[in-house]
């Protein structure tokens, strides 16, 4: 079956530092790759996705690139702010068009310091 | 655009009562709604798939007696928690999205449901 794993946190980082947050997955077909992050007190906002090998997907200064020889999708921003203290989930979904419903990590709680 | 509500936001009952969670798309029209449930420190994990019109598509372990799923209109997905006991507590959040091949879901605020 189709699983996601992903750094457990609390990852806790200063302000201006870089981030990285590990996301590797498991699924039988040729599945697109997600990110969402969501903030205290609000639903799960999709941040940026990828739907095939080699793809980089970007928004908000934050970068991922889908890796199909090491089966990964790490989350990377080169200077955090405190903005970004969130929960960030990866996820994926094995279907063209997204046609199922996503597999997602555990989530990790990114924690900001001024 | 494209937000998607929950109702309530979170819900305390007593075991073996029934409870109702709806889930709106507010701005845009949903085919397709999904359900899932979270569990402290764990991953989103997907109970249900909803279209229009037609009966909900259930996961592997998911007891379809236990938790009905209704999407009567393109804006509105309920989910019923039937004899809801002590287990069943947890976070439920619903997404939508608005066509069969559209990959971007929409989520919900989450309902967090607390059974006594």
């Amino acid at each position: 079956g189709n699983s996601v794993t992903q750094m457990e946190g609390p990852v806790t980082l200063s302000e201006e530092a870089f981030l990285t947050i590990n996301c590797t997955y498991t699924a039988t077909g040729y599945p697109s790759l997600f990110w969402y992050v969501q903030y205290p007190g609000e639903g799960l906002q999709l941040l940026l996705k990828a739907t095939k090998a080699d793809d980089k997907g970007s928004n908000k200064g934050f970068e991922a690139t889908y890796r199909k020889e090491t089966t990964s999708f790490h989350l990377e921003k080169g200077s955090v702010q405190v903005s970004d203290s969130a929960v960030y989930f990866c996820a994926l979904s094995d279907s063209g068009g997204g046609a199922d419903g996503l597999t997602f990590g555990k989530g990790t709680h990114l924690i900001i310091q001024p | 655009g494209a937000v998607v509500s929950q109702h309530p936001s979170w819900v305390i009952c007593k075991s073996g009562t029934s409870v109702k969670i709806e889930c709106r798309s507010l701005d845009f029209q949903a085919t397709t709604m999904f359900w899932y449930r979270q569990f402290p420190k764990q991953s989103l994990m997907l109970m249900a798939t909803s279209n229009e019109g037609s009966k909900a598509t259930y996961e592997q372990g998911v007891e379809k007696d236990k938790f009905l799923i209704n999407h009567a209109s393109l804006t509105l997905s309920t989910l019923t928690v039937t004899s809801a006991h002590p287990e069943d507590s947890s976070f439920y959040i619903c997404s939508a999205r608005e066509g069969p091949w559209q990959e971007t879901q929409y989520f919900g605020p989450g309902t967090r449901l607390l059974v006594l």
